[in-house]
């Protein structure tokens, strides 16, 4: 089977940084999405991750650590709008699973 | 930009009903997924096309649950009988086969179901 988990929920402070950490037990793993959801909205992709190693993308960066089971998604300069769920999912092949989710508050 | 058009945006019914949503992926997309999204949760794949065959639906109730997508383009899921626990936002998503790979799915608004 496969299995995902991350945090419930986390909360930062505009302006930090913040890391949501996914572990996940999966058969025929190939790579590791994150997407963001705001509350109400569609998912939307942010990153991918097939390869060991950290990706970046503007404020966003994701890690991967195969060996590990293991990736994160990293969120630089937290603004209001990063408040929202974010899900991370694996891809085995031609099947993406996601994990329950993490909600993100940011505080001004 | 291309977006995944889903309808209704909201259904409310009562137990024993029939429902039904429809998707219109984006254009040259060949995957179709609809996952189901409980609240709080993350979405849950309920049935994969590519193109106009099934190609994973090992997660579809379906006693209850059909889903069609007869000429490879939209497609239609439907709920017969509807029962409390489908309450949910139903999601449709689609994808090119190079996208798949890279995880990079997208998402239409959803349609949220309430049954009474």
């Amino acid at each position: 089977g496969q299995s995902l988990e991350q945090p419930s929920e986390v909360t930062a402070v505009e302006g930090a940084i913040v890391q949501i950490n996914c572990t996940y037990q999966t058969s025929g793993f190939y790579g590791l999405s994150w997407y963001q959801q705001h509350d109400g909205g569609a998912p939307t992709f942010l990153s991918y991750n097939a390869l060991d190693g950290l990706e970046e993308t503007g404020r966003f960066s994701s890690f991967l650590s195969r060996s590990d089971s293991y990736g994160y998604l990293l969120l630089q300069e937290l603004q209001m709008k990063d408040s929202a769920s974010y899900f991370c999912a694996v891809t085995g092949g031609f099947k993406t699973i996601f994990g329950a989710g993490t909600r993100l508050f940011v505080k001004a | 930009e291309a977006e995944v058009a889903q309808s209704p945006r909201y259904k409310i019914t009562e137990k024993s009903q029939a429902v039904a949503f429809w998707c219109d992926p984006i254009s040259g997309h060949a995957t179709l997924y609809w996952y189901r999204q409980i609240l709080g949760q993350g979405p849950e794949l309920l049935v994969q096309f590519q193109d106009e065959s099934v190609v994973d639906d090992s997660q579809l109730p379906k006693d209850r649950f059909s889903a069609e997508r007869l000429k490879g383009v939209d497609s239609t899921l439907k709920i017969q009988p509807a029962e409390l626990g489908d309450s949910a936002m139903y999601l449709c998503a689609s994808s090119t086969r190079e996208k798949e790979l890279t995880g990079e799915l997208f998402f239409g608004e959803g349609s949220r179901l309430t049954v009474l």
